[in-house]
């Protein structure tokens, strides 16, 4: 049973420009939320995505925004990116949007702005 | 605000025990979970408390006291394959959906 796979693995982007990654949940899930980690950091919460819908959100700019395609995957878009987005973005699912217990993470998309 | 704070690092040797604490200021608790992380991969659930007291998995305990707002992890008989990052996260939920708060991370070290 696949998990939660990420795509791609490794993105270098430079300033300015947009970046699109992607996330395909855990079969059987259909909550999918995204998470920037720093290095050295904590994730933190960027938002999620549950019937296609963005169900709430994080201390974010607009420049950040996503999808939820029917089959539950998911995008992750950056616009105009800045040095400061480069971090490992990360993927996580859930079978509800209320989840009070595990989350299944992806490995993480490592995007690097130069 | 809703914060987390642990220990940035912890060093120990293969075979002990270390306990990794969690502090939190946070509204609407919900419970504490854990996460394992290896150099920067996939974020892995260890535990989750919702009440007080001690679950226990394998060699991983996980304990939370509300009234004192705080919780540890508790690794037993220590592998080196356990050095790894731990997250301590509060899961949030309201009416618009849930979310994770999470610590800053404790690095454990495991030596030989």
């Amino acid at each position: 049973d696949a998990g939660v796979t990420q795509s791609p693995t490794h993105l270098i982007k430079t300033r300015g420009q947009q970046v699109t990654l992607r996330c395909s949940p855990k079969s059987g899930h259909d909550t999918v939320s995204w998470y920037q980690q720093a290095l050295g950091q904590g994730p933190q919460f960027i938002f999620q995505y549950y019937e296609e819908e963005e169900r709430q959100r994080g201390n974010f700019p607009d420049r950040f925004s996503g999808h939820q395609f029917p089959n539950y995957s998911s995008e992750l878009n950056v616009n105009a990116l800045l040095l400061g987005d480069s971090a490992l973005y990360l993927c996580a699912s859930s079978r509800e949007s209320r989840v009070d217990y595990g989350y299944t993470f992806g490995s993480g998309t490592r995007l690097t702005v130069v | 605000g809703q914060s987390l704070e642990q220990p940035s690092e912890v060093t120990a040797v293969e075979g002990a025990i270390v306990q990794i604490n969690c502090t939190y200021q946070t509204s609407g608790f919900y419970g504490l979970s854990w996460y394992q992380q290896h150099d920067g991969g996939a974020p892995t659930f260890l535990s989750y408390n919702a009440l007080d007291g001690l679950e226990e998995t394998g060699r991983f305990s996980s304990f939370l006291s509300r009234s004192d707002s705080y919780g540890y992890l508790l690794l037993q008989e220590l592998q080196m394959k356990d050095s790894a990052s731990y997250f301590c996260a509060w899961p949030s939920w309201d009416n618009q959906g849930g979310k994770l708060i999470f610590g800053q991370g404790t690095e454990l070290s495991v030596k030989p």
